[in-house]
Protein backbone atom coordinates (compact mmCIF):
# COMPACT_ATOMS: atom_id res chain seq x y z
CA UNK A 1 0.00 0.00 0.00
CA UNK A 2 1.34 3.66 -1.04
CA UNK A 3 0.72 6.14 1.89
CA UNK A 4 0.69 9.64 0.03
CA UNK A 5 1.15 12.93 3.01
CA UNK A 6 0.79 16.07 1.79
CA UNK A 7 1.67 19.33 3.75
CA UNK A 8 1.02 21.66 5.00
CA UNK A 9 -3.06 20.43 5.99
CA UNK A 10 -3.96 24.07 5.92
CA UNK A 11 -2.70 27.33 4.68
CA UNK A 12 -3.96 30.78 4.70
CA UNK A 13 -1.85 33.46 2.28
CA UNK A 14 -2.33 36.83 0.97
CA UNK A 15 -3.36 37.47 -1.91
CA UNK A 16 -0.13 37.68 -4.22
CA UNK A 17 1.94 35.18 -2.08
CA UNK A 18 4.05 32.30 -3.18
CA UNK A 19 2.53 28.96 -2.02
CA UNK A 20 3.89 25.50 -2.15
CA UNK A 21 2.21 22.96 -1.10
CA UNK A 22 4.21 19.54 -0.79
CA UNK A 23 3.14 15.81 -1.46
CA UNK A 24 5.53 12.68 0.09
CA UNK A 25 4.98 9.08 -1.36
CA UNK A 26 6.07 6.03 0.38
CA UNK A 27 6.44 3.70 -2.87
CA UNK A 28 7.70 3.92 -6.40
CA UNK A 29 5.16 5.08 -8.68
CA UNK A 30 4.62 5.24 -11.63
CA UNK A 31 2.46 8.36 -12.14
CA UNK A 32 1.01 11.72 -9.83
CA UNK A 33 -1.41 13.69 -10.21
CA UNK A 34 -2.65 17.10 -8.54
CA UNK A 35 -6.23 17.84 -8.37
CA UNK A 36 -8.22 21.06 -7.27
CA UNK A 37 -11.66 20.30 -5.50
CA UNK A 38 -13.78 23.47 -5.04
CA UNK A 39 -15.71 24.37 -2.05
CA UNK A 40 -18.60 23.16 -3.48
CA UNK A 41 -17.07 19.19 -4.03
CA UNK A 42 -16.10 19.43 -7.51
CA UNK A 43 -12.86 17.81 -8.50
CA UNK A 44 -10.80 19.17 -11.42
CA UNK A 45 -7.32 17.43 -12.67
CA UNK A 46 -4.56 19.90 -12.79
CA UNK A 47 -1.51 18.17 -13.57
CA UNK A 48 -0.32 14.58 -14.20
CA UNK A 49 3.49 14.13 -13.80
CA UNK A 50 6.33 11.50 -14.18
CA UNK A 51 8.96 13.02 -14.34
CA UNK A 52 10.23 16.90 -14.13
CA UNK A 53 8.34 19.83 -14.27
CA UNK A 54 4.95 20.94 -15.74
CA UNK A 55 3.62 24.77 -15.82
CA UNK A 56 0.05 25.79 -16.68
CA UNK A 57 -0.44 29.71 -16.02
CA UNK A 58 0.55 30.65 -12.50
CA UNK A 59 0.54 26.67 -11.25
CA UNK A 60 3.75 24.68 -11.60
CA UNK A 61 4.40 21.11 -10.56
CA UNK A 62 7.15 19.25 -10.15
CA UNK A 63 8.23 15.56 -9.32
CA UNK A 64 11.27 14.06 -7.69
CA UNK A 65 11.15 10.42 -8.14
CA UNK A 66 14.11 9.36 -6.83
CA UNK A 67 12.97 11.22 -3.32
CA UNK A 68 9.11 10.76 -3.68
CA UNK A 69 8.29 13.95 -3.54
CA UNK A 70 5.98 16.21 -5.29
CA UNK A 71 5.28 19.92 -5.02
CA UNK A 72 2.97 22.19 -6.60
CA UNK A 73 3.44 26.26 -6.43
CA UNK A 74 1.30 28.78 -7.24
CA UNK A 75 2.65 32.16 -8.22
CA UNK A 76 0.83 35.42 -7.16
CA UNK A 77 -1.65 33.25 -5.41
CA UNK A 78 -5.56 34.85 -6.07
CA UNK A 79 -8.71 34.47 -3.58
CA UNK A 80 -9.82 32.36 -6.26
CA UNK A 81 -6.81 29.91 -5.81
CA UNK A 82 -9.28 28.80 -2.23
CA UNK A 83 -9.73 25.30 -2.47
CA UNK A 84 -8.27 21.84 -1.12
CA UNK A 85 -5.30 20.83 -2.92
CA UNK A 86 -5.17 16.97 -3.50
CA UNK A 87 -2.18 14.68 -4.36
CA UNK A 88 -2.98 11.43 -5.61
CA UNK A 89 -0.49 8.31 -6.76
CA UNK A 90 -0.85 6.10 -9.34
CA UNK A 91 1.01 2.63 -8.20
CA UNK A 92 1.82 0.29 -11.27
CA UNK A 93 2.50 -2.69 -8.60
CA UNK A 94 -0.90 -2.01 -7.22
CA UNK A 95 -2.92 -0.89 -10.35
CA UNK A 96 -5.08 1.86 -8.31
CA UNK A 97 -4.69 5.26 -7.04
CA UNK A 98 -3.95 6.54 -3.86
CA UNK A 99 -5.36 9.77 -2.30
CA UNK A 100 -3.47 12.16 -0.05
CA UNK A 101 -5.90 14.25 2.53
CA UNK A 102 -5.77 17.22 1.17
CA UNK A 103 -4.13 20.77 1.37
CA UNK A 104 -6.80 23.31 2.23
CA UNK A 105 -6.29 26.86 0.79
CA UNK A 106 -7.45 30.21 1.69
CA UNK A 107 -5.75 33.19 -0.25
CA UNK A 108 -7.12 36.46 1.75
CA UNK A 109 -7.27 39.61 -0.49
CA UNK B 1 -15.86 21.38 -23.64
CA UNK B 2 -16.59 17.93 -23.23
CA UNK B 3 -17.60 17.00 -19.42
CA UNK B 4 -18.25 13.75 -17.37
CA UNK B 5 -22.15 14.06 -15.95
CA UNK B 6 -23.65 11.81 -12.90
CA UNK B 7 -26.96 11.85 -12.03
CA UNK B 8 -28.53 12.00 -9.71
CA UNK B 9 -26.89 15.11 -7.90
CA UNK B 10 -28.22 13.95 -4.44
CA UNK B 11 -29.57 10.34 -3.98
CA UNK B 12 -31.10 9.70 -0.49
CA UNK B 13 -32.45 5.88 0.29
CA UNK B 14 -33.34 3.15 3.11
CA UNK B 15 -30.46 1.29 4.84
CA UNK B 16 -30.66 -1.98 2.91
CA UNK B 17 -32.06 -0.69 -0.21
CA UNK B 18 -30.07 -1.14 -3.82
CA UNK B 19 -29.07 2.26 -5.35
CA UNK B 20 -28.11 3.03 -8.90
CA UNK B 21 -25.51 5.62 -9.25
CA UNK B 22 -25.22 6.60 -12.94
CA UNK B 23 -22.17 8.36 -15.10
CA UNK B 24 -22.30 9.61 -18.70
CA UNK B 25 -17.96 9.49 -18.94
CA UNK B 26 -16.38 11.78 -22.10
CA UNK B 27 -17.40 9.95 -25.46
CA UNK B 28 -13.84 9.27 -26.86
CA UNK B 29 -12.59 7.92 -23.23
CA UNK B 30 -11.28 4.39 -22.36
CA UNK B 31 -10.98 3.87 -18.94
CA UNK B 32 -13.66 4.44 -16.05
CA UNK B 33 -13.22 5.33 -12.66
CA UNK B 34 -14.92 5.78 -9.34
CA UNK B 35 -13.86 7.17 -6.15
CA UNK B 36 -15.87 7.66 -3.22
CA UNK B 37 -15.15 10.88 -0.79
CA UNK B 38 -17.26 9.90 3.01
CA UNK B 39 -17.52 13.57 4.20
CA UNK B 40 -14.66 15.13 5.71
CA UNK B 41 -12.35 12.68 4.59
CA UNK B 42 -9.91 11.86 1.52
CA UNK B 43 -10.95 10.62 -1.45
CA UNK B 44 -10.71 6.82 -2.36
CA UNK B 45 -10.57 4.64 -5.20
CA UNK B 46 -13.20 2.54 -5.49
CA UNK B 47 -12.75 0.57 -9.47
CA UNK B 48 -11.15 1.27 -12.60
CA UNK B 49 -12.48 -0.09 -15.51
CA UNK B 50 -11.70 -0.69 -19.26
CA UNK B 51 -12.31 -2.65 -22.23
CA UNK B 52 -15.79 -3.33 -20.62
CA UNK B 53 -14.23 -5.64 -17.69
CA UNK B 54 -12.52 -4.36 -14.19
CA UNK B 55 -9.16 -3.94 -14.74
CA UNK B 56 -8.71 -2.79 -10.76
CA UNK B 57 -10.87 -2.46 -7.62
CA UNK B 58 -9.97 -1.62 -3.99
CA UNK B 59 -10.76 -3.25 -0.99
CA UNK B 60 -13.67 -1.12 -0.52
CA UNK B 61 -15.20 -2.26 -3.71
CA UNK B 62 -16.67 -5.23 -1.88
CA UNK B 63 -19.29 -7.99 -3.44
CA UNK B 64 -22.23 -5.29 -2.50
CA UNK B 65 -20.55 -3.07 -5.14
CA UNK B 66 -20.73 -3.90 -8.58
CA UNK B 67 -20.32 -1.75 -12.13
CA UNK B 68 -21.54 -2.07 -15.85
CA UNK B 69 -21.53 -0.19 -18.87
CA UNK B 70 -24.48 -1.13 -20.62
CA UNK B 71 -25.25 0.53 -23.23
CA UNK B 72 -21.60 2.53 -24.67
CA UNK B 73 -22.73 5.64 -23.24
CA UNK B 74 -23.19 5.01 -19.37
CA UNK B 75 -21.44 3.92 -16.58
CA UNK B 76 -23.00 2.74 -13.59
CA UNK B 77 -22.33 1.97 -10.07
CA UNK B 78 -24.86 -0.32 -7.64
CA UNK B 79 -24.68 -0.96 -4.54
CA UNK B 80 -26.53 -3.88 -3.90
CA UNK B 81 -27.81 -3.69 0.33
CA UNK B 82 -26.64 -0.05 1.18
CA UNK B 83 -25.10 0.28 4.71
CA UNK B 84 -25.14 3.61 6.85
CA UNK B 85 -21.83 3.51 6.05
CA UNK B 86 -21.89 3.99 2.37
CA UNK B 87 -23.28 7.92 2.54
CA UNK B 88 -20.38 9.38 0.69
CA UNK B 89 -19.97 11.38 -1.79
CA UNK B 90 -19.32 9.49 -5.36
CA UNK B 91 -17.42 10.33 -8.35
CA UNK B 92 -17.02 8.96 -11.59
CA UNK B 93 -13.84 9.77 -13.89
CA UNK B 94 -12.97 8.77 -17.15
CA UNK B 95 -9.14 9.23 -19.38
CA UNK B 96 -8.66 8.95 -22.85
CA UNK B 97 -5.36 6.78 -21.95
CA UNK B 98 -3.84 4.40 -19.14
CA UNK B 99 -3.55 6.35 -15.86
CA UNK B 100 -0.02 6.88 -16.40
CA UNK B 101 -0.43 8.60 -19.26
CA UNK B 102 -3.32 10.86 -19.25
CA UNK B 103 -5.34 12.97 -16.98
CA UNK B 104 -8.34 12.14 -15.30
CA UNK B 105 -11.47 13.89 -15.87
CA UNK B 106 -14.04 13.87 -13.18
CA UNK B 107 -17.92 14.42 -12.70
CA UNK B 108 -19.61 16.53 -10.22
CA UNK B 109 -20.24 14.09 -7.92
CA UNK B 110 -23.12 11.77 -6.55
CA UNK B 111 -24.06 12.51 -2.86
CA UNK B 112 -25.58 9.79 -1.25
CA UNK B 113 -27.13 9.13 1.68
CA UNK B 114 -28.50 6.24 3.93
CA UNK B 115 -30.94 6.50 6.29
Amino acid sequence: KNEVEQSPQNLTAQEGEFITINCSYSVGISALHWLQQHPGGGIVSLFMLSSGKKKHGRLIATINIQEKHSSLHITASHPRDSAVYICAVYWRSGNQFYFGTGTSLTVIP
Amino acid sequence: EPEVTQTPSHQVTQMGQEVILRCVPISNHLYFYWYRQILGQKVEFLVSFYNNEISEKSEIFDDQFSVERPDGSNFTLKIRSTKLEDSAMYFCASSEDHPEAAEQFFGPGTRLTVL
